[in-house]
């Protein structure tokens, strides 16, 4: 049973920078598990922003980036904003089969 | 505007069977792989099954391999998943999405005797 890992909770203070940061059971993320982040607020569906490690949607604000850090995937907020309060969820992908990590839910405070 | 829209949730039995559709607009729904993501309540994501654009390859998380069956009517625009057997484990809001992009609103499940 493949399991991936995020941090529970993180606060952050407005106009900070903060890290998530998604592991596999498997070992060490590479760009080959494909890693995606999807914001979600409360009551509504999830919001892609990352996919394949690094690579921004088009809606995706420029103060989020994806990247690959100590062996697990990454997704830093620069200069966060009272709206980027909500859960964040990553996924992974183990050939043929995505997993998403249980998520983390970021305070603005 | 890719618009994903999807239906045939509702109340049903342990052992019963649901078959969701999700109606696809706004782009090529042809060339698009498509996938099913479930939520329960509370919970969070947990991915479900993928198809590609001509049905000649799917996948399922464990959970649901031998109940559930992806599949697409490229004709009609429109994503299914057949679910059988259905446990209460299963009650959930399931999303479709569009290559893990656009996600549709989602419809409730919910197995209950």
């Amino acid at each position: 049973q493949t399991v991936v890992t995020q941090e529970p909770s993180l606060t952050v203070s407005p106009g900070g920078t903060v890290t998530l940061t998604c592991a596999s059971s498997t070992g060490a993320v590479t760009s080959g598990y494909s890693p995606n982040w999807f914001q979600q607020r409360p009551g509504q569906a999830p919001r892609a922003l990352i996919y394949s490690t690094s690579n921004k949607h088009s809606w995706t604000p420029a103060r989020f980036s994806g990247s690959l850090l100590g062996g697990k995937a990454a997704l830093t907020l620069s200069g966060v904003q009272p709206e980027d309060e909500a859960e964040y969820y990553c996924l992974l992908y183990y050939g043929g089969a995505w997993v998403f990590g249980g998520g983390t839910k970021l305070t603005v405070l | 505007e890719v618009q994903l829209v999807e239906s045939g949730g509702g109340l049903v039995q342990p052992g019963g069977s649901l078959r969701l559709s999700c109606a696809a607009s706004g782009f090529t729904f042809s060339t698009s792989w498509m996938h099913w993501v479930r939520q329960a309540p509370g919970k969070g994501l947990v991915w479900v099954s993928r198809i590609n654009t001509d049905e000649s390859s799917t996948s399922y998380a464990d959970s649901v391999k031998g109940r559930f069956t992806i599949s697409r009517d490229n004709a009609k625009n429109t994503l299914y998943l057949q679910m059988n057997s259905l446990r209460a484990e299963d009650t959930a809001v399931y999303y479709c999405a569009r290559n893990l992009a656009d996600w549709g609103q989602g419809t409730l499940v919910t197995v209950s005797s």
